[in-house]
């Protein structure tokens, strides 16, 4: 089953515009991180933001949680055609396997040059 | 290091057939992970070991799936008899458990076509 949804399904903007995906998760979590995926490829890890954190950067990249609403988002900015690609959300719940990520649906981003 | 390796890249069976993906995690790694993903149920867990030893595998579908790591740098996932809704992509992942904290490593994935 899956933890977390993101919003929107679906984004396109212009290269150079900023990007923002929301994921919204159900359970208490240890921590929360990012994962990308291009088309045909695997995931590939983007950031890491733990419960106690509200936001972290990581050049372009900027996360932030609010665990009181059970939410996070990842901001991209300045976009490059090179952005374009799904991006998930995956979280640790409490009291589970540290390893065993919970992944959200996706966003589907596309970064038109 | 490559990274996590998979093979094959891509297999085309028919139904009824077994099938077997196999996963080298990266060196060094203790946890090692296989998924599937689909459009219509997203990127599910299915099992995931922690030095060679099955911790959870309340992932996986049915009795026709079987996962297997013999030694620390080499994992099956087998299926048997294959139908055509197992067709998916199948991702192997590895981490490191250093603390509770570690990112995942995929690896380019099996595509599964079931005729």
């Amino acid at each position: 089953s899956q933890q977390g949804e993101e919003d929107p399904q679906a984004l396109s903007i212009q290269e150079g515009e900023n990007a923002t995906m929301n994921c919204s998760y159900k359970t208490s979590i240890n921590n929360l991180q990012w994962y990308r995926q291009n088309s045909g490829r695997g995931l590939v890890h983007l950031i890491l933001i733990r419960s106690n954190e509200r936001e972290k950067h990581s050049g372009r990249l900027r996360v932030t949680l609010d665990t009181s609403k059970k939410s996070s988002s990842l901001l991209i900015t300045a976009s490059r055609a090179a952005d374009t690609a799904s991006y998930f959300c995956a979280t640790v719940s409490l009291g589970t396997g540290a390893n065993n990520l919970f992944f959200g649906t996706g966003t589907r981003l596309t970064v038109i040059p | 290091d490559a990274g996590v390796i998979q093979s094959p890249r891509h297999e085309v069976t028919e139904m009824g057939q077994e099938v077997t993906l196999r996963c080298k995690p990266i060196s060094g790694h203790d946890y090692l992970f296989w998924y599937r993903q689909t459009m219509m149920r997203g990127l599910e867990l299915l099992i995931y070991f922690n030095n060679n030893v099955p911790i959870d595998d309340s992932g996986m579908p049915e009795d026709r799936f079987s996962a297997k790591m013999p030694n620390a740098s080499f994992s099956t996932l087998k299926i048997q008899p294959s139908e055509p809704r197992d067709s998916a992509v199948y991702f192997c992942a590895s981490s490191l458990q250093e603390n509770s904290y570690n990112e995942q490593f995929f690896g380019p994935g099996t595509r599964l076509t079931v005729l």
